[in-house]
């Protein structure tokens, strides 16, 4: 196992298009993160599923975005009618959660640019 | 106010220095994470602790989690250890990070 995947790595888009991302968590992890980071800043919780149910949700994850783990497995992330504000770096996460405190693996993370 | 506050937000030292940052948490944590990115975002879990106090190679980690303060030390600095190192405390369901301090080693 390579570790968390995320696919594109860079997308650039013009501001009204769509974008999905996709991640690939370590394969036995059952909880799956989503994080938004912007230049200069932390990562900034989106959302987080247990297997495939979605558990909670920031309020920064506006109703243009929707993220599914429809099988437990891979997840995406969706951001419909995107704008600029939207240009950030979307990250994955995964990990095994065994009692308390589970080290958390991080993908490589999805660059957006809304042009 | 952020709940994890990290300092300080840039740092610069020469090759060999002692390295300390620090990284404080208003909040319960059942875990305090270290974690370094490199440019390209790429980021890499260093340590994960509640207590104590944990070592890897030239990194030392120590929480003391009556006072909510967290450091992160490094021994005998390289150019390599460049980098964004983030505090992250973990609780329940969920992580809060820190907005990283950005460390420089130069030659």
């Amino acid at each position: 196992d390579t570790g968390v995947s995320q696919d594109p790595r860079h997308k650039i888009t013009k501001r009204g298009q769509n974008v999905t991302f996709r991640c690939d968590p370590i394969s036995e992890h059952n909880r799956l993160y989503w994080y938004r980071q912007t230049l200069g800043q932390g990562p900034e919780f989106l959302t987080y599923f247990q297997n495939e149910a979605q558990l909670e949700k920031s309020r920064l994850l506006s109703d243009r975005f929707s993220a599914e783990r429809p099988k437990g497995s891979f997840s995406t992330l969706e951001i419909q009618r995107t704008e600029q504000g939207d240009s950030a770096m979307y990250l994955c996460a995964s990990s095994l959660v065994q009692g308390s405190g589970n080290t958390i693996y991080f993908g490589e993370g999805s660059w957006l640019t809304v042009v | 106010k952020n709940e994890v506050e990290q300092s300080p937000q840039n740092l610069t030292a020469q090759e060999g220095e002692f390295i300390t940052i620090n990284c404080s948490y208003s909040v319960g944590i059942s875990a305090l994470h270290w974690l370094q990115q490199h440019p390209g975002g790429g980021i890499v879990s260093l340590f994960m602790l509640s207590s104590g106090k944990k070592k890897h190679g030239r990194l030392i980690a120590t929480i003391n989690i009556q006072e909510k303060h967290s450091s992160l030390h490094i021994t005998a600095s390289h150019p390599r250890d460049s980098a964004v190192y983030i505090c992250a405390a973990g609780f329940n369901n969920d992580m809060r990070f820190g907005a990283g301090t950005r460390l420089t080693v130069k030659p």
